[in-house]
């Protein structure tokens, strides 16, 4: 069965730190989304791509954030600097269209220290 | 507003007897949600969807029940095993803001053997 891939699954940095994720979302899938999940919450959307363009980023911290998906297939979210509220899990989920099921990833559970 | 929630935090069920867990929707014009499972450590797991035009929807041992008139659904899982044990999620896709998921805070459902 197909999978959403994310690197790295964990990262442990300082505060002020860059960090980058990585996605590859499912083959022939143009919709891909990036969420943030806090412990014990459910996952909030931070930005969504349709091909390589930004659907809906409303959610996303730009002084610090950023994301992109230059040839519409995998995708990067940087953060920069990390602050310590940072720390959280980092799912990056995609979908064949907006009204078709997400798939996730497995994430990457972020501390910053 | 926007709020998808579950009426129970957790849920204990004794091996082989019958989960049901709740979701209460706000947002009367949703009319797509999904289900997903969320294990420690790993993404949410697409269980199944339902669309508005259905009041049920049968998988291999779960059902999706949804009531639109109360904005209310369900999610039963028959015959529950020590595998079903995690973190149950319903999301509301919202087809007319790109596809975008709000999720419950979660209902973690414990099997016991």
């Amino acid at each position: 069965e197909a999978e959403v891939a994310q690197s790295p699954r964990y990262k442990i940095t300082e505060k002020s730190q860059a960090v980058a994720f990585w996605c590859d979302p499912i083959s022939g899938h143009a919709t891909l989304y990036w969420y943030r999940q806090i412990l014990g919450q459910g996952p909030e959307l931070l930005v969504q791509f349709q091909d390589e363009s930004v659907v809906d980023d409303s959610q996303l911290p730009k002084d610090r954030f950023s994301a992109e998906r230059l040839k519409g297939v995998d995708s990067t979210l940087k953060i920069q600097p990390a602050e310590l509220g940072d720390s959280a899990m980092y799912l990056c989920a995609s979908s064949l269209a907006r009204d078709q099921p997400q798939h996730f990833g497995d994430g990457t559970r972020l501390s910053i220290l | 507003g926007e709020s998808v929630g579950l009426h129970l935090p957790t849920l204990s069920v004794q091996e082989g007897d019958n989960s049901i867990i709740n979701c209460a929707y706000s947002n009367s014009a949703s009319d797509y949600f999904i289900w997903y499972k969320q294990e420690s450590g790993k993404g949410p797991q697409f269980i199944i969807d339902i669309r508005s035009n259905m009041d049920k929807r049968q998988g291999q041992r779960v059902t999706v029940l949804l009531n639109k008139t109360v904005k209310h659904l369900s999610l039963q899982i028959a015959a529950t095993q020590p595998g079903d044990s995690a973190v149950y999620f319903c999301a509301e896709n919202r087809a007319n803001q790109g596809g975008k998921l709000i999720f419950g805070q979660g209902t973690e459902l414990s099997v016991k053997p």
